[in-house]
């Protein structure tokens, strides 16, 4: 199957830094990308989408200027959260689509902010 | 308003017997419909999908269903092992209005095969 790598697989920051997460596909070209946060005992809660060498579409409730995401390839997207407080505490999970319809995510990353 | 529901939180079963776990959804633009599992502080690992036109898809030991009318599906696994416990999660998308086939997900259910 597809495979999506995603690097840090765990980071711990100070409050008021940046960190950046990436995600890649590793076997196959990404038409599309996705960033996901999960809360404890909580569902996917998608927070945007991203395609390659255009802006990223948020969904409702998620600030753009927070949480930045760079499509700059077919392979690569990344997540940079910007002035991190420690309610952006999360488990942070990316997936990539090709042209069919499923899916593909990466191991996520767990983001501690202190 | 919770678009894909897993009514129950947890199920448990014994080893060599059948697993059924259930999604409903309330809306009626899906097309196309996942089922992920997934271990604690690991992404969702793809299981098997399903499209509205039909109503059952089968891999291995595992099969899907599709009741569109009831908007529900089902995932059965047959024999279930002990590997099999993590929290399976149900997702639903739609081809309409440039979604990009983003995905709306259930809250999972956590299976637990007892040896």
């Amino acid at each position: 199957g597809a495979v999506v790598s995603q690097h840090p697989s765990w980071v711990i920051c100070k409050s008021g830094t940046s960190v950046k997460i990436e995600c890649r596909s590793l076997d196959f070209q990404a038409t599309t990308m996705f960033w996901y946060r999960q809360f404890p005992k909580q569902s996917l809660m998608l927070m945007a989408t991203s395609n390659e060498g255009s802006k990223a579409t948020y969904e409702q409730g998620v600030e753009k200027d927070k949480f930045l995401i760079n499509h700059a390839s077919l392979t690569l997207s990344t997540l940079t959260v910007t002035s991190a407080h420690p309610e952006d505490s999360s488990f942070y999970i990316c997936s990539a689509r090709t042209d069919q319809e499923t899916q593909y995510f990466g191991p996520g990353t767990r983001l501690l902010v202190l | 308003d919770q678009q894909v529901k897993q009514n129950s939180p947890s199920l448990s079963v014994q080893e060599g017997r059948i697993s059924i776990l259930n999604c409903d959804y309330t809306n009626s633009m899906f097309d196309y419909f996942l089922w992920y599992k997934k271990y604690p502080a690991e992404g969702p690992t793809f299981l098997i999908s399903i499209s509205s036109i039909k109503d059952k898809n089968e891999d291995g030991r595992f099969t899907v269903f599709l009741n569109k009318s009831a908007k529900h599906l089902s995932l059965h696994i047959v024999p279930s092992q002990p590997g099999d416990s993590a929290v399976y999660f149900c997702a639903a998308s739609t081809h309409s209005g440039g979604s990009n086939y983003k995905l709306t997900f259930g809250k999972g259910t956590l299976l637990t095969v007892n040896p």
